[in-house]
Formats: structure tokens, sequence, C-alpha cells
């Protein structure tokens, strides 16, 4: 079985500030881990993945993330927060061979001029 | 232009009917996805479909039957609307089936049931 557990159902950071969004996961083979942005109103885009390739992780519009076996995690940073970048945030996790992904509650970040 | 669409964008309904979401892909994947997002934003995945044939299908009750014409299209039928499946479904569509297979997802359908 999977789970993943996102610390914080908001998040507030002022706008240049680091943005730290925090994902842990439970699995019990090799996990595929993955964070998704959600705008107001539309889909989810794909941020980045983690498919057991280099640790850590860059995506699109400067976030990245870094997966740590021993602590279970995959927490998503950006060194200075836009405006633009609020928005729900999704962690999820999916593990090897046929597989669904499962998703965290989501973190809201609010971004403050 | 859209890689995953669906109709309607809204639906607004009275309990008892049925009525239908459709999605279509143009990306040629092999595989479709519907997931429900409840009021406090909680995704879960209802049905997986792999070239055309159901291959996950997550205790979601009878009344919702999706169908798969073909590889590009997975719509889904709900029967009987009740006021708990007022919700925002999304579509969402991979290359395969695999872990590592990147979902994407269509810009969502919000039903709410009177």
């Amino acid at each position: 079985a999977q789970s993943v557990t996102q610390l914080g159902s908001h998040v507030s950071v002022s706008e240049g500030a680091l943005v730290l969004l925090r994902c842990n996961y439970s699995s019990s083979v090799p996990p595929y881990l993955f964070w998704y942005v959600q705008y107001p109103n539309q889909g989810l885009q794909l941020l980045l993945k983690y498919t057991s390739a280099a640790t850590l992780v860059k995506g699109i519009n400067g976030f990245e993330a870094e997966f740590k076996k021993s602590e279970t995690s995959f927490h998503l940073t950006k060194p200075s927060a836009h405006m633009s970048d609020a928005a729900e945030y999704f962690c999820a996790v999916s593990g090897e061979g046929y597989s669904t992904l499962t998703f965290g509650k989501g973190t809201m970040l609010l971004v403050s001029p | 232009d859209t890689a995953v669409s669906q109709t309607p964008k809204y639906l607004v309904t009275q309990m008892g009917n049925d009525k239908s979401i459709k999605c279509e892909q143009n990306l040629g994947h092999d595989t479709m996805y519907w997931y429900k997002q409840d009021s406090k934003k909680f995704l879960k995945i209802m049905f997986s479909y792999n070239n055309k044939e159901l291959i996950i299908n997550e205790t979601v009750p009878n009344r919702f039957s999706p169908k798969s014409p073909d590889k590009a299209h997975l719509n889904l039928h709900i029967n009987s609307l009740e006021l708990g499946d007022s919700a925002v479904y999304f579509c969402a569509s991979s290359q395969g089936f695999y872990g590592t297979d990147t979902q994407y997802f269509g810009p969502g359908t919000r039903l709410t049931v009177l």
C-alpha cells in the first residue's frame, strides 16, 4: 500500500522568499514520486517527477525536489517565490510495474507582495 | 490543441437525473483515467482503462459506468445522481500504465447536484 502525507494544508510566503512544501511518503515498494500544481479552476500540471535516477530533480518554473530515502521525503522547493506561484500543490506516489497514483491532500501556497 | 479535453466544464442537475461527461485525448496515449476531487480538494482515482479495457475500478458505486469507445475517448455516465456526487471530475491519460508514466489531466468538470 502507498500513501502520501503533505504537512500543512496552507503555506504562506512573501514574494521573493524561499518556498518549501513538505511531502512524506509510505510505500512497500521502491516509489516513484510526483509533484503536480493546480491553478484555480484548472486541471493538474506536472511540475516534476522522481523515477529512481538523480535524487535531486529539477522541474518547471524553477521548482526542484530532493528524494531522501532515509527520511521517506520528497519536499518541493523554490528559491524565490513569485506571485504566479500561488496555487494548490499535490504530491503523489506510485510504484513499480503497473501502478496507480496516490495523491496527498494538497498544500495551498499563498504568496503575498 | 488541447491535449486532454472534457465536456461539459460545468454541469448542474437535480437529484435522480442521469448525466454523462465526455473526455478525449489527442496525445496518442493508451491509458485513460477518471478521478474525483471532493470539496476538500482530495483526489481519488475512480477508473482506469488501458487500450479500451477496464483495469481499475476503485470501489465506485454501480451508478457510475465508464465507457471507452476507442483509445482516445473515455466517457463517464452517472445514473440516479445523489447530492454526494457533487465534485470536480478529472479525466487524465498516460502513455502506459506503469508507475513511471506521467499522467496528463484535463481541465475538469464541476458537477453540482441539487
